[in-house]
């Protein structure tokens, strides 16, 4: 089965400045890559996905890069503001295998912390 | 348009006790997964089922634990005999065929 690494685990951060958090996995099968946002105590909610026909996707401060040849994938958050501080936590799964459903397995998530 | 909900948000069980946690998807999906999260842990997949089905259970320990999504009313997953390493946070989530899936707010078991 599928098999997803993330790094950092914590990330502490000066407003305003990026954080990079990194994710790799192992099913070659996989071609959909979310992001989820975690705040203390709620339930995980996307922030954003690509696929993998794609390279790069952007939403104003958020942007998701992926390489499939070394199947790894990046989430990139720039000008940091506190409300961004919340544990982050990558995907991945074959989506369109009917067997498969959209099951995700998840990275271990990166703490992200900004300092005001 | 509601939502994924769960209920109970807060369990409080003795140990050899049964826990079950509901879970109603989205509406127009049809895709029920769970998944547990320990404190200061990630989102462990459980099981994956559709309406009376159970898709892929890989995740689900062998004993004590059963899940079900019945034709009519919610999913359910079900915990016998709960013990104190069971206690953790219940995610429930729900998509259509290969989209988006949505989280539930989870259910938190505790175990004295």
């Amino acid at each position: 089965g599928e098999n997803v690494e993330q790094h950092p685990s914590t990330l502490s951060v000066q407003e305003g400045d990026s954080a990079v958090i990194k994710c790799t996995y192992s099913d070659s099968a996989s071609n959909y890559f979310p992001w989820y946002k975690q705040e203390l105590g709620k339930r995980p909610q996307l922030i954003i996905d690509i696929r993998s026909n794609v390279g790069e996707k952007k939403d104003q401060r958020i942007a998701v890069t992926l390489n499939k040849t070394a199947k790894h994938f990046s989430l990139h958050i720039t000008e940091t503001q506190p409300e961004d501080s919340a544990v982050y936590f990558c995907a991945a799964t074959p989506s369109g295998i009917k067997a498969a459903g959209n099951k995700l397995t998840f990275g271990g998530g990166t703490r992200v912390l900004v300092k005001p | 348009n509601a939502g994924v909900m769960q209920n109970p948000r807060h369990l409080v069980r003795r140990r050899g006790q049964e826990a079950r946690l509901r879970c109603s998807p989205m509406k127009g999906h049809s895709h029920v997964y769970w998944y547990r999260q320990l404190p200061e842990e990630g989102l462990k997949f459980m099981v994956y089922l559709q309406k009376e089905n159970i898709i892929d259970e890989s995740g689900m320990p062998k004993e004590r634990f059963s899940a079900e999504f019945p034709k009519e009313g919610p999913s359910i997953l079900r915990i016998q005999q709960v013990v104190r390493g069971d206690s953790a946070a219940y995610f429930c989530a729900s998509s259509r065929d290969t989209g988006e899936l949505f989280f539930g707010e989870g259910s938190r078991l505790t175990v004295l």
